[in-house]
């Protein structure tokens, strides 16, 4: 079955960056785009972009994290990657990654299944 | 950036309740729409896709309906496992938002 399967949480301190790995299984891992979405404590859900598995990698980040967020992936180990950069206590939030729920291979739907388990990521000095 | 408004923000509701929640979207986003459960702790599953279509798995019990800017998720017969919180998402323009979220409650 499809299983995404996030790193460990994480305690940085503002101004530090961080980095959440996501490792893709039980299907093609290139073909199947994958977003992130993150949660603050108590709150709801924000998107922050999405990322081709295939060729070359492609991504479109929300504006809101435009300069602050690189998604990147390795197709050796099915894994991609979101690292934020320059972090605030804003960013004290679970992140998540999902797959695009869409039915054809290699075509961006832009709804979320399934999602990872998340990673719980706290800024604090 | 399209703002997704639910309402309302929290429903109390008996087992066996027919349960109707609506998000509205502030421009028409035809039916690129879905919704979400999640329960405390865990991830979002889907429900529903496409503002009608009932993912694989998904209990009958849930539905979609809504085009252009007003959608519902019901419920018909509330059971124990369906207290969560539900988020619609639209998905017809970047960036992808959501709805703020309805928490069922028991009554």
């Amino acid at each position: 079955q499809v299983q995404l399967v996030q790193s460990g949480a994480e305690v940085k301190k503002p101004g530090a960056s961080v980095r959440v790995s996501c490792k893709a299984s039980g299907y093609i891992f290139t073909s199947y785009y994958m977003h992130w979405v993150r949660q603050a404590p108590g709150q709801g859900l924000e998107w922050m972009g999405i990322i081709n598995p295939s060729g070359g990698g492609s991504t479109s980040y929300a504006e809101k994290f435009q300069d602050r967020v690189t998604m990147t992936r390795d197709t050796s180990t099915s894994t991609v990657y979101m690292e934020l950069s320059t972090l605030r206590s804003e960013d004290t939030a679970v992140y998540y990654c999902a797959r695009d729920g869409g039915k054809q291979q290699l075509v961006r739907s832009n709804w979320f299944d399934p999602w990872g388990q998340g990673t719980l990521v706290t800024v604090s000095s | 950036d399209t703002q997704m408004t639910q309402s309302p923000s929290t429903l109390s509701a008996s087992v066996g309740d027919r349960v109707t929640i609506t998000c509205r979207a502030s421009q028409s986003i035809s039916r690129w729409l879905a919704w979400y459960q999640q329960k405390p702790g865990k991830a979002p599953k889907v429900l529903i896709y496409k503002a009608s279509s009932l993912e694989s798995g998904v209990p009958s019990r849930f539905s979609g309906s809504g085009s252009d800017t007003e959608f519902t998720l019901t419920i018909s017969s509330l059971q124990p496992d369906d207290f969560a919180t539900y988020y619609c998402q639209q998905y017809n323009v970047y960036p992808l938002t959501f709805g703020g979220g309805t928490k069922v409650e028991i009554k």
